[in-house]
């Protein structure tokens, strides 16, 4: 099936410092979600994005669906302790009327040194 | 919390057994979706139904299979379990999209099955 590459794997950081990671498609997708996942928990929605170019914040993350349509990036801004945890990019590409499957990412792990 | 509940939380087996997961859905929404993340797969997406009627198939193996009842809850069943069947399952639920548009999904907290 699909993949997402999705990058750094996983980031230690210190608390106060912004973040940035990404994905990358070889083909398109028509919206981008970004998730981040607690252990032992489901993946939480943090930012859907649904147009080319469009640069969409939620707080301290910002998040951008690239004009290509195959890529997009996550930043996190001042991070804090309770920013650990899993970031998961996520791609919806068009199949059909009412059929969405969602492609994850791998993930990228984020620790944050206070 | 999503609003997606889902039964059991942990689940432990033996090969060779078959096993039955839960979701209800959040209120409203008409579509379920069942995931598998494993540590080496990452997020797989298995199925769809969407009122009832099964809409997408992913990555699902002919041993597994689902439902979506009258009440839109879900069952993933699981059969003939193999020690490579122990992982996270996820089920998500997701409303019509604005103007038409994707859907967007809410997972629940998942179900941890170990097969032994």
């Amino acid at each position: 099936g699909q993949q997402l590459n999705q990058s750094p794997q996983s980031m230690f950081i210190q608390e106060g410092e912004d973040v940035s990671m990404n994905c990358t498609s070889s083909s398109i997708f028509n919206t981008w979600l970004w998730y981040k996942q607690d252990p032992g928990e489901g993946p939480v929605l943090l930012i859907a994005l649904y147009k080319a170019g469009e640069l969409t914040s939620n707080g301290r993350l910002t998040a951008q669906f690239g004009i290509t349509r195959k890529d997009s990036f996550l930043n996190i801004s001042a991070s804090i302790p309770s920013d650990v945890g899993i970031y998961f990019c996520a791609g919806l590409p068009y199949s059909g009327a009412g059929s969405y499957q969602l492609t994850f990412g791998k993930g990228t792990k984020l620790s944050v040194i206070p | 919390d999503s609003g997606v509940t889902q039964t059991p939380k942990h689940l432990i087996t033996a090969t060779g057994q078959r096993v039955t997961l839960r979701c209800s859905p959040r209120s409203g929404d008409l579509s379920v979706y069942w995931y598998q993340q494993s540590l080496d797969q990452g997020l797989q997406f298995l199925i769809q139904y969407y009122n009832g009627e099964e809409r997408a198939k992913g990555n699902i193996l002919e041993r597994f299979s689902a439902q979506q009842f009258p009440d839109l809850h879900s069952e993933l069943n699981l059969s003939s379990l193999e020690l490579g069947d122990s992982a996270l399952y996820f089920c998500a639920s997701s409303a019509p999209g604005l103007a038409g548009g994707p859907d967007t999904q809410y997972f629940g907290p998942g179900t941890r099955l170990t097969v032994l």
